[in-house]
This record gives C-alpha cells, structure tokens and sequence, in this order.
C-alpha cells in the first residue's frame, strides 16, 4: 500500500449505528487530519493529530469521536448520527513544520446515513 | 464567511487552449496557496502551491499567479489537455503550532472539449 488508504470506501448507516471509519497513512508523515465534505460545501477541516495528540477540534459534534493510536492510523468513531451528516469524509496527512500547507488526501468514505 | 472563494463553479475549455481557473481570498495572514485536483471517487491531489511573498510559480503546464493587492490567485493551464478534466480546489495555507490549517473554495469543475 501506498500513500493514505481509507476504509470503508462506502458507508451506510442508520441513525441508532455504530460505525468506525479507518485510515492509514504510508508516507511517514506526523500529522492527521479529517475532513468532511458536503455537497456544494468546501472541505470542512473536521480534526487535527499531531504526533498522535489531538490539536484541533473545529467545533464537531459529539457524535463524532476521533482516535489516533500512532501516527500512521487514524479512525473515525461514528454513533447516532443524522441524515445531515451524510458526506464525504476524507483524511489527509503531512508533515508537521513542513511549512508549504501541502496534504496528502486519501480517497474518502461517502457516508450516507439513513 | 467564506475566506477562499471560487466563484465559477464550472468551466469548459478547448483542448490545447489555455484554461484559467481563478481564487479569491480575503484573509491577508495565510502563508501559501495551494490548487488541489480531484477525480471522482479519489481524495484531491495536490497540484502546484505558491508562498505569499512570490507573484508565480510555475511547473511544467501549469502556472500559478499570486496578486497580493486584489486578494487573488490564478491557475494556468497550457495546453489543457482532456486528462485535465476534473474539479479544482483553491485552499490557502495558515500555520498553527506546526499544523497547516488548510482553508478550501468550493472547487472549480473543469472539462476539456476535446
């Protein structure tokens, strides 16, 4: 495996599930990253790791609940969600002080959520 | 409040003609822009990037331009060719204690008319 893989690829849920969202990077990188993107929306940056430690939370709810047990893995904890959360969630990687704002994105999950 | 915009949601040009995607911002404290480019069911790749203190940037087909003054970007594309199809991010870089808070627009879907 190269560069950052997500897991599942699709997702579909109803609103009283539990559901975990998987991903792995393959680039040494040291930060982690979840975003969420709706239709018609810009990328929302959802979570920040770096080196395994949570530095941003922008506002997500609570039914979200990020895990970042080493600096290649990250997961994304899923519980009673709602319609509106159905999206595209990618996760992206990079170095921390690299300086240039460049990410490596995965392919995402589309989650829909029913 | 959007701080990255891409106004034209779409765009078609000619192959082998110049394509030009456009960015604005509004936030005069980000470090370096960058365009992403996404194919459906893949994560945004990353394309070409600018530091704020240079005017261009430039990469085989593709040129970046940076206007300070007027809080504006643009991606060239010369000559566009039909694998250039695909939906263009504008994202603007500000760092944060190491991370690299990326700030999305909505993306630009180009076609090449071949």
């Amino acid at each position: 495996e190269t560069g950052v893989t997500q897991t599942p690829r699709h997702l579909v849920m109803g609103m009283t599930n539990k559901k975990s969202l998987k991903c792995e990077q393959h680039l040494g990188h040291n930060a982690m990253y979840w975003y969420k993107q709706s239709a018609k929306k810009p990328l929302e940056l959802m979570f920040v790791y770096n080196f395994k430690e949570q530095t941003e939370n922008n506002s997500v709810p609570s039914r979200f609940s990020p895990e970042c047990p080493n600096s290649s893995h990250l997961f994304l904890h899923l519980h009673t969600l709602q319609p509106e959360d159905s999206a595209l969630y990618l996760c992206a990687s990079s170095q921390v002080w690299q300086g240039t704002g460049e990410q490596y994105f995965g392919p995402g999950t589309r989650l829909t959520v029913t | 409040d959007q701080q990255v915009k891409q106004n034209s949601p779409s765009l078609s040009v000619q192959e082998g003609r110049i394509s030009i995607l456009n960015c604005d911002y509004t936030n005069s404290m980000f470090d370096y822009f960058l365009w992403y480019k996404k194919y459906p069911a893949e994560g945004p790749t990353f394309l070409i990037s600018i530091s704020s203190i240079k005017d261009k940037n430039e990469d085989g087909r593709f040129t970046v331009f940076l206007n300070k003054s007027a809080k504006h970007l643009s991606l060239h594309i010369v000559p566009s060719q039909p694998g250039d199809s695909a939906v263009y991010f504008c994202a603007a870089s500000s760092e944060d204690f190491g991370n690299e808070k990326l700030t999305f627009g909505t993306g630009t879907r180009l076609t090449i008319i071949p």
